[in-house]
């Protein structure tokens, strides 16, 4: 059975400092991975995703993830944030199977202070 | 190209009452999804379909029903609301089912049941 873990509910970050949001998986296929986000009152907007080729994924707006297999993660990490940041991110876990087996995390809500 | 496009935006039903979540995507994909989002909670599969024609049952499909006679819409019924099924609800779209292809969601519709 696949599943994913979203390591928190909230963060909180200053403009400008880096943001880490965390995501483990368990997958007994080779999964694809996927970072979503959702801004307030909107549909969910691909970020970034991850398919066996690079472990290490960019995406948009300066988000990357890196898939580590031996630690089951797939952490979202960007250098320096800013104010239209803040949203909440989704972790998501597709096996083999095909997309209506597609997971989603419970959701991260990143804040962003002045 | 609108996308994903879903209406009504935002629906009150009273209890026992019935009402019909449309879905339209202009991309020509095949693969179409109706999600449901409880709050704190990642997304939840209700139904997907592969194709006109065809419709299957996700995670959560009690109390709902699907037809999908286009391409393009992907209808949700709902025929005796309850308050269960006060929820934001995400239709999306992917042109395959894979495990890598990325699904292109609407703005959602935001119903309660009181």
């Amino acid at each position: 059975a696949q599943s994913v873990t979203q390591l928190d509910s909230h963060v909180s970050v200053s403009e400008g400092t880096p943001v880490l949001l965390r995501c483990n998986y368990s997958s007994s296929y080779s999964p694809s991975l996927f970072w979503y986000v959702q801004h307030p009152n909107k549909g969910l907007q691909l970020l970034l995703k991850y398919t066996s080729a690079a472990t290490l994924v960019k995406g948009i707006n300066g988000f990357e993830a890196e898939f580590k297999k031996s630690e089951t993660s797939f952490h979202l990490t960007k250098p320096s944030a800013h104010m239209s940041d803040a949203a909440e991110y989704f972790c998501v876990v597709s096996d083999q199977r095909g997309g209506f087996k597609t997971i989603f995390g419970a959701g991260t809500r990143l804040f962003v202070k002045a | 190209n609108a996308g994903v496009t879903q209406t009504p935006k935002f629906r009150i039903l009273k209890i026992g009452q019935s009402m019909t979540l449309q879905c339209t995507q202009d991309m020509n994909h095949n693969y179409m999804y109706w999600y449901r989002q409880d709050p704190g909670m990642g997304l939840k599969l209700i139904y997907y379909s592969v194709g006109a024609g065809i419709t299957d049952k996700g995670e959560v499909p009690n109390g709902y029903n699907v037809s999908r006679s286009t391409t393009e819409d992907f209808p949700l019924r709902l025929e005796l609301a309850a308050p269960s099924q006060t929820s934001v609800y995400f239709c999306a779209s992917s042109s395959a089912g894979g495990s890598t292809d990325t699904q292109y969601f609407g703005p959602g519709t935001r119903l309660t049941v009181l």
